[in-house]
């Protein structure tokens, strides 16, 4: 079935710095990845729509300046925290589904979780 | 503003039990609700999902029932086992599989 890898699955950074998280389906093409973040206990938020080639549609709130996303190939797009602090701790997690299948359903990485000291 | 609402926010149940879940959407643009199992640590994995022109789907021991007029579906796990025990989140999309909203998530016990 359709995998998406995320890497690193724990980050432990310190305050100031940058953090890169990436996400790879293995063995499908996505031409949209979304990011979402995941607070304890709570649902999953929509931070961005990653879109190859081109700039990535931020949801609401976010703050893009912030949260960086690269969506260089059609396997990969990644998500830099910049100048993280730790309101930033958070369980990232991003998804994917087969451009070349038409309708298929979102699947999911197994998530970073990020700890900003 | 929550589009997707969901209860009950946690679940104890017997091994062999029925657990249900319930979520009510807004939006009536919506036209795919999934359901996702998401383990400690782990990304949500898709269950089942069904569109608002069948009222029920089901799926070995999961079964969704879905009222278009109601704005409202539901998740039935039936024979719980104890390795059922996670978060379920319902969720909605428009216009296809891509940008669903989720529900505010069920943690579910199963106990043996």
């Amino acid at each position: 079935g359709a995998v998406v890898s995320q890497h690193p699955s724990w980050v432990i950074c310190k305050s100031g710095t940058s953090v890169k998280i990436e996400c790879r389906s293995l063995d499908f093409q996505a031409t949209t990845m979304f990011w979402y973040r995941q607070f304890p206990k709570q649902s999953l938020m929509l931070m961005a729509t990653s879109n190859e080639g081109s700039k990535a549609t931020y949801e609401q709130g976010v703050e893009k300046d912030k949260f960086l996303i690269n969506h260089a190939s059609l396997t990969l797009s990644t998500l830099t925290v910049t100048s993280a602090h730790p309101e930033d701790s958070s369980f990232y997690i991003c998804s994917a589904s087969d451009t070349g299948t038409g309708n298929s359903p979102l699947h999911f990485g197994n998530g970073t979780r990020l700890t900003v000291t | 503003q929550q589009q997707v609402k969901q209860s009950p926010q946690s679940l104890i149940v017997q091994k062999g039990g029925i657990p249900i879940i319930n979520c009510a959407y807004e939006n009536t643009a919506f036209d795919y609700f999934p359901w996702y199992q998401q383990f400690p640590g782990k990304g949500p994995a898709l269950l089942i999902a069904i569109r608002p022109d069948v009222s029920e789907k089901k799926e070995g021991r999961f079964t969704i029932s879905f009222n278009k007029s109601a704005k409202q579906f539901s998740l039935h796990i039936m024979d719980s086992q104890p390795g059922d025990s996670a978060t379920y989140f319902c969720a909605a999309s428009k216009g296809g599989y891509q940008k669903v909203t989720f529900g505010t998530g069920t943690k579910l016990q199963v106990i043996p």
